[in-house]
């Protein structure tokens, strides 16, 4: 299993502001991947977060919006730019350690006003 | 189409009935699945995998059928501490995981 911590676990920001979420395994993982949970909706994969290269985005999310690093094979940052009220949810950091179980991070309720 | 469509609910049910909820995925190159549990403002937290000739952990019975691409769940003799989303968990190929919306489980005295 692995354990993640995500922080920060809540921030209220101002809107045009940026906010960067760390997520750190306690071992090495394959894949880690970063989602978003709106109020009243299941998680969205907004990307994959690849290790020493840039990420892999889904449809509708692009890195100018939310650059991802992923410097080792532990450690993963997600910054959500120029926040608009729009963009207030849960976002939750995942990895896989061998296996198919996905661990998750705490998540990140971020408001913004 | 979602990829992953599951009966929001709620069900609300007494203490020691059963529950059974289904869900329903799209993409039929789906290898593996889960019942995530998410309890409020909380992350999700797997519950139980889900293997083809279905399986049981305790109170829990997880059903799959690939033919008409549909996994179910069922909890018996519910407790209160049962009340949560649950959420079907499908997973396509690179790891990546599709989620259903969530089945809301309210489990009364």
């Amino acid at each position: 299993s692995a354990v993640i911590s995500q922080k920060p676990s809540r921030d209220i920001c101002q809107r045009g502001t940026s906010l960067t979420i760390q997520c750190q395994v306690d071992s090495q993982v394959t894949m880690m991947f970063w989602y978003r949970q709106q109020p009243g909706q299941s998680l969205t994969l907004i990307a994959t977060a690849n290790q020493g290269s840039e990420a892999t985005y889904e449809s509708g999310f692009v890195i100018d919006k939310f650059p991802i690093s992923r410097p080792n094979l532990t450690f993963s940052t997600l910054t959500v730019s120029n926040m608009s009220p729009e963009d207030s949810s849960i976002y939750l950091c995942s990895a896989f350690s061998g296996g198919s179980q996905a661990f998750f991070g705490q998540g990140t309720r971020l408001t913004v006003v | 189409r979602k990829e992953v469509e599951q009966d929001p609910g709620p069900f609300n049910v007494p203490e020691g009935a059963t529950v059974a909820f289904n869900c329903t995925y799209s993409n039929s190159a789906s290898q593996s699945f889960f019942w995530y549990r998410q309890d409020c403002r909380k992350e999700p937290k797997l519950l139980m995998s889900v293997y083809s000739s279905g399986n049981e952990d305790g109170r829990f019975t997880a059903q799959l059928n690939r033919a008409s691409q549909y996994i179910s769940l069922l909890i018996r003799d519910s407790k209160l501490s049962d009340s949560a989303t649950y959420l079907c968990v499908v997973n396509g190929i690179d790891y990546k995981l599709s989620f259903g919306a969530g089945t809301t489980v309210t489990v009364r005295a």
